[in-house]
């Protein structure tokens, strides 16, 4: 079966702490996404990982960053952390054979900055 | 740039009635589109993708190249069709990213 986890289902964070959400998945993907799911506003791509070491930029990484350096995990790290970013994350993985393959979903974290 | 709609945010049908969750593209070359769904309480999954031409729980969408859409459809609701849909394009680089619409929220009422 397959499997996207993430570290923490629901992160209660104050304005200005760091904080690192993990993601691994166990299907020896390439592609690994973060996404924000808000209402009304649907999933938004923050950035995505091709590879280990390589990164994206989406269409929102302002106030994000990430990394990958295993290919079973992708970190979104917010450096500073802001009542704005107060949201669900959702991981997502999949296989790298053009634009055809289905995403994997993790579970997604639920992120209250106060 | 690349786009999806979902003009309704909310739709509410009644069981055994047809349901029909409109999705427009904007797109300058042949899209990938899908439809995934999120129940409650339970992760995003993929539905359907064009490229396969299924029907999944009942569920058919036509890809319509001249309208460009891509709507689902089912022609009797159950109740446990009751989810949040998204409908999805990915770009065809070499990094498939995926574009996602702002999701409809389906209410089938008993």
């Amino acid at each position: 079966d397959v499997k996207v986890t993430q570290s923490s289902r629901y992160l209660v964070k104050r304005t200005g702490e760091k904080v690192f959400l993990e993601c691994v998945q166990d299907m020896d993907h390439e592609n690994m996404f973060w996404y924000r799911q808000d209402p009304g506003l649907g999933l938004r791509l923050i950035y995505f990982s091709y590879d280990v070491k390589m990164k994206e930029k989406g269409d929102i990484p302002e106030g994000y960053s990430v990394s990958r350096e295993k290919k079973e995990r992708f970190s979104l790290i917010l450096e500073s952390a802001s009542t704005n970013q107060t949201s669900m994350y959702l991981c997502a993985s999949s296989q790298r054979q053009g634009a055809r393959d289905e995403q994997y979903f993790g579970p997604g974290t639920r992120l209250t900055v106060t | 740039a690349q786009r999806v709609t979902q003009p309704e945010k909310l739709l509410s049908v009644f069981k055994g009635a047809p349901v029909e969750l409109k999705c427009n593209y904007s797109y300058s070359g042949s899209p990938e589109l899908f439809w995934y769904v999120q129940y409650s309480r339970q992760r995003l999954q993929l539905l359907l993708r064009h490229i396969s031409r299924e029907s999944i729980k009942g569920f058919t969408a036509d890809l319509n190249k001249g309208e460009t859409s891509f709507h689902l459809k089912k022609p009797f609701a159950q109740e446990e069709d009751s989810a949040m849909y998204y409908c999805a394009l990915t770009e065809k680089t070499s990094y498939d990213k995926v574009i996602f619409g702002p999701g409809t929220s389906l209410s089938v009422i008993p």
